[in-house]
């Protein structure tokens, strides 16, 4: 599975877009990038995820770069409730598409 | 509410004791999933269910012992645990039958070993 790189923490302002990057240089044609976000004490949840195209959902977008080295997931209006920690991984798809690889993933941290 | 229930949210246990935690979805899914998350530590993936068969132990230690009874249902058996395996521990849930699949959490079971 590919590894990817995300800063450990990040601050946003309440009501502004939340922009985190995730570097994943070594990712391969088959694995999907997927964002989940783990609020204090909870279980982790699903954002969004994609293969090549941008993504947007209710909750966030999705960018992924062209050479698929690098993604941005964007929260477009950052509320307090948004605080979490956000992972970024790289799922592969086929028979070993059920394994989840978290890191450390960024804590981000909303401030009013 | 994700559709993944864990009981019991809280377990505070001796290392002679013998406990069990349980998972119950309610999304139709077919494959299960416990996590370990220990403090200031990533995930870690302990045991994979796919249509009640374990595909996947991560090296885990003995003293957990899993049980898939039917697809809904999931059981992580504890005994002689350490304090070490003091940890927030997560089931999940996904369809099962495709490649890339997103994942449901339940809330956790935060253990204490004392």
């Amino acid at each position: 599975d590919a590894k990817t790189t995300q800063p450990p923490s990040m601050d946003c302002a309440e009501g502004r877009a939340a922009n985190l990057p995730c570097n994943h240089s070594t990712i391969s044609g088959n694995e999907y990038v997927y964002w989940y976000r783990q609020i204090h004490s909870q279980g982790p949840q699903y954002i969004i995820h994609g293969l090549k195209n941008n993504e947007t959902n209710e909750m966030a977008s999705l960018i992924i770069t062209e050479d698929r080295k690098s993604s941005t997931l964007i929260l477009p209006h950052a509320t307090l409730r948004d605080t979490a920690v956000y992972y970024c991984i790289a799922q592969p798809g086929g028979n070993a598409g059920n394994m989840l690889t978290f890191g450390g993933g960024t804590r981000l941290m909303v401030k009013p | 509410e994700t559709g993944v229930t864990q009981t019991p949210r809280h377990l505070v246990m001796g290392m002679t004791n013998k406990k069990s935690l349980k998972c119950e979805q309610h999304l139709g899914h077919n494959a299960m999933y416990w996590y370990k998350q220990s403090a200031k530590k990533p995930l870690e993936l302990m045991f994979v269910y796919n249509f009640k068969e374990q595909t996947e132990n991560n090296s885990v230690p003995s003293r957990f012992s899993p049980e898939c009874p039917n697809s809904s249902h999931l059981f992580l058996h504890l005994h002689t645990l350490q304090p070490e395996d003091s940890a927030l521990y997560l089931c999940a849930s996904s369809q099962g039958d495709r490649g890339h699949e997103t994942q449901y959490f339940g809330p956790g079971t935060r253990l204490l070993v004392l």
